[in-house]
């Protein structure tokens, strides 16, 4: 079956880096996305990566190896608005998203 | 603003009622999606539609119908609400971008809980 893994829970403190790890094992693969959903709100989207390597947008970084499965998202310079879940996507080779259950980073000042 | 509203935002439904989750969008996606989220799960497809006149089965499509007569307009209808359909509902379109990412855009959900 597909699956998508990725820590529950994160506690990290406001100023700091964290990294919120994501692998996945799907059929065939057609690129990995990463969402930010704040509690009680839609998700929105992060970064998108296709290719290996790292993939940087401001205080945000995503990073893909698809021979290992594994994906990272990571935040530098952690400000308390970064509180929300991070989903974790794959889209398969069907082009349908497979979705993790997402990771709720607790950020405490 | 550009985007996606859903209605209603919340709704308390008798079990064995009739329901409609509205959505429409501006953005002139082709491509339409109805998820639901549940606690401890990821996002999971119930309908979609990747043009208008046009509708494809999710992971999850018991219980759920759909209709796409336009671009604009995807509502999704519970024939006769059953406990197990409470959850948050997300609309959701997509268009293919520059680089080919087909990101999704999200309405704000509509949360549903059958009694």
């Amino acid at each position: 079956g597909q699956n998508i893994d990725q820590p529950t829970e994160m506690t990290a403190t406001e100023g700091a880096i964290v990294q919120i790890n994501c692998t996945y094992q799907t059929s065939g693969f057609n690129g990995l996305f990463w969402y930010q959903q704040h509690a009680g709100e839609a998700p929105t989207f992060l970064s998108y990566n296709v290719l290996d390597g790292l993939e940087e947008k401001g205080r945000f970084s995503s990073f893909l190896s698809r021979s290992k499965g594994y994906s990272y998202l990571l935040l530098k310079e952690l400000q308390m608005k970064d509180s929300a879940s991070y989903l974790c996507a794959v889209r398969d080779s069907n082009y349908q998203l497979i979705w993790g259950a997402g990771t709720k980073l607790i950020i405490k000042p | 603003i550009a985007g996606i509203t859903q209605a209603p935002t919340s709704q308390i439904l008798a079990a064995g009622r009739r329901m409609t989750l509205r959505c429409t969008q501006d953005m002139r996606h082709n491509a339409m999606y109805w998820y639901r989220q549940d606690l401890g799960l990821g996002l999971r497809l119930i309908h979609y539609s990747n043009t208008a006149g046009t509708t494809g089965k999710g992971e999850v499509p018991d219980g759920y119908s759909v209709s796409r007569a336009n671009t604009d307009d995807f509502p999704l209808t519970l024939a006769s609400a059953v406990p197990s359909q409470t959850s948050v509902y997300f609309c959701a379109s997509s268009d293919e971008g520059a680089s080919g990412a087909n990101v999704l855009t999200f309405g704000a959900g509509s949360r549903l809980t059958v009694l």
